[in-house]
């Protein structure tokens, strides 16, 4: 059975650091990653999505790495707002892309 | 707006009622998710449609749950003589078959069972 973990649970930061997020998985037969961001009370905002033959994706000050052999990703947020305060989810899909499995998140605040 | 709808977004229903929650996908998708999430966790997977034909369940999804495609557009799901525990955010997903199945959010529905 897949699981995911995410490493740290919560994190504070001053804004305009970089800060990077972890996240691991025990079965590396996935089809991709994808990350995402939640807002408290809302639903889910897709960012990045990494396919399994990738290794990393951009997407403005956000970069995704993927090892897959390994079972790790990573999340870089560069020059940290307040704004990016949120909960941020890692999820793997299967390889039939019937489901994700989703970490626990990592719930960010940026202090002005 | 294009986006995964959901109906409605917050429900507060007493212990043995039924509840029925609606998911408009994206117009273009032919697979839809279901999945739950609980205070503080990452959501869990429920159950999925292909078009109309519902393809997987989890062993979340008790026999007081029971989710529909009728016409491969909007589902349903629905909660017989909810229990506290049902007490959760309900979230629809769509995605394409292809793609790299990049999945789609709702804002979810809400429900608090008294």
């Amino acid at each position: 059975k897949q699981e995911v973990t995410q490493i740290p649970a919560a994190l504070s930061v001053p804004e305009g650091e970089n800060l990077v997020l972890n996240c691991s998985f025990t079965d590396s037969a996935i089809y991709n990653l994808q990350w995402f961001r939640q807002d408290p009370g809302k639903g889910l905002t897709s960012l990045l999505l990494i396919q399994s033959s990738q290794r990393e994706q951009t997407s403005g000050r956000l970069n995704a790495s993927l090892d897959k052999s390994s079972g790790r990703s990573t999340l870089y947020i560069a020059a940290s707002q307040p704004g990016d305060s949120a909960t941020y989810l890692c999820a793997v899909i299967n390889n039939a892309g019937n489901m994700l499995t989703f970490g626990g998140g990592t719930r960010l605040m940026v202090k002005p | 707006d294009t986006g995964v709808s959901q109906d409605p977004r917050h429900k507060i229903t007493k212990r043995g009622q039924n509840v029925t929650f609606r998911c408009d996908p994206i117009s273009e998708h032919n697979r839809l998710y279901w999945y739950r999430q609980t205070l503080g966790q990452g959501p869990e997977f429920l159950t999925y449609f292909q078009n109309e034909a519902q393809l997987e369940k989890s062993r979340l999804l008790s026999d007081r749950f029971s989710a529909e495609r009728p016409k491969g557009s909007f589902s349903t799901l629905e909660i017989q003589r909810t229990e506290q525990g049902d007490s959760a955010m309900y979230l629809c997903a769509s995605s394409l078959l292809a793609g790299g199945y990049e999945q789609f959010f709702g804002p979810g529905t809400r429900l608090t069972v008294l």
